[in-house]
């Protein structure tokens, strides 16, 4: 099946610094989620992605659907304590009502 | 407010007994899943209900058994079969446009 890849699996940085993640995949995604899991809680949608090439934001989160359509990248500026958490990436590799296949998740603890 | 509520937020379970997870959603969503997630782990499909009286098997399905009656209700139970069964369980509901909804969660322990 297919098989999502995250990188790092996890992090310690210092409250200001920016935070660079990225996915990849063993096939071809048509779309491409970003979720964050806090402790103890359900993932919640971050960014979606559905073209190649696309960049998007949302507040100081910025992620990219890679042009290959097997990778994706997700940037955080300016890191803040609430920005702890598990990140996943995300995607159904098909068309229509599809179950999602999810990275294995970078796990994100900033220092003070 | 719409949303997916999964009830308790906390079970424990004496070994060999059957527990059933609750996951109730107002959110009118056709399909709604079921994840397992271990300590520093990702997510792992259970199992999964794309309409009312269907349902498909995910990656680990074995010692676990679902029913969709209603497409508001997707419980789960955990089987006397599940040999490890102490895990964070997930239920999610999504629409067409790929666009999944967690509850917060149930954290399964084993005493």
């Amino acid at each position: 099946g297919q098989q999502l890849n995250q990188s790092p699996q996890s992090m310690f940085i210092q409250e200001g610094e920016d935070v660079s993640m990225n996915c990849t995949s063993s096939s071809i995604f048509n779309t491409w989620l970003w979720y964050k899991q806090e402790p103890g809680e359900g993932p919640v949608l971050l960014i979606a992605l559905y073209k190649a090439g696309e960049l998007t934001s949302n507040g100081r989160l910025t992620a990219q659907f890679g042009i290959t359509r097997k990778d994706s990248f997700l940037n955080i500026s300016a890191s803040i304590p609430s920005d702890v958490g598990i990140y996943f990436c995300a995607g159904p590799g098909g068309f229509g009502n599809e179950k999602l296949t999810f990275g294995t998740g970078t796990r994100l603890t900033i220092i003070p | 407010d719409g949303g997916i509520t999964q009830s308790p937020k906390y079970l424990f379970r004496k070994e060999g007994q059957n527990v059933t997870l609750s996951c109730e959603q107002n959110l009118n969503h056709d399909a709604m899943y079921w994840y397992r997630q271990d300590p520093g782990q990702g997510l792992r499909l259970i199992y999964y209900s794309q309409i009312v009286n269907d349902f498909q098997k995910g990656d680990i399905a074995e010692g676990y058994s679902v029913s969709r009656e209603k497409k508001e209700s997707f419980p789960l139970t955990v089987t006397s079969a599940q040999k490890n069964p102490t895990a964070f369980y997930l239920c999610a509901g999504s629409d067409r446009n790929y666009g999944y909804t967690f509850g917060s969660g149930t954290r399964l322990t084993v005493v």
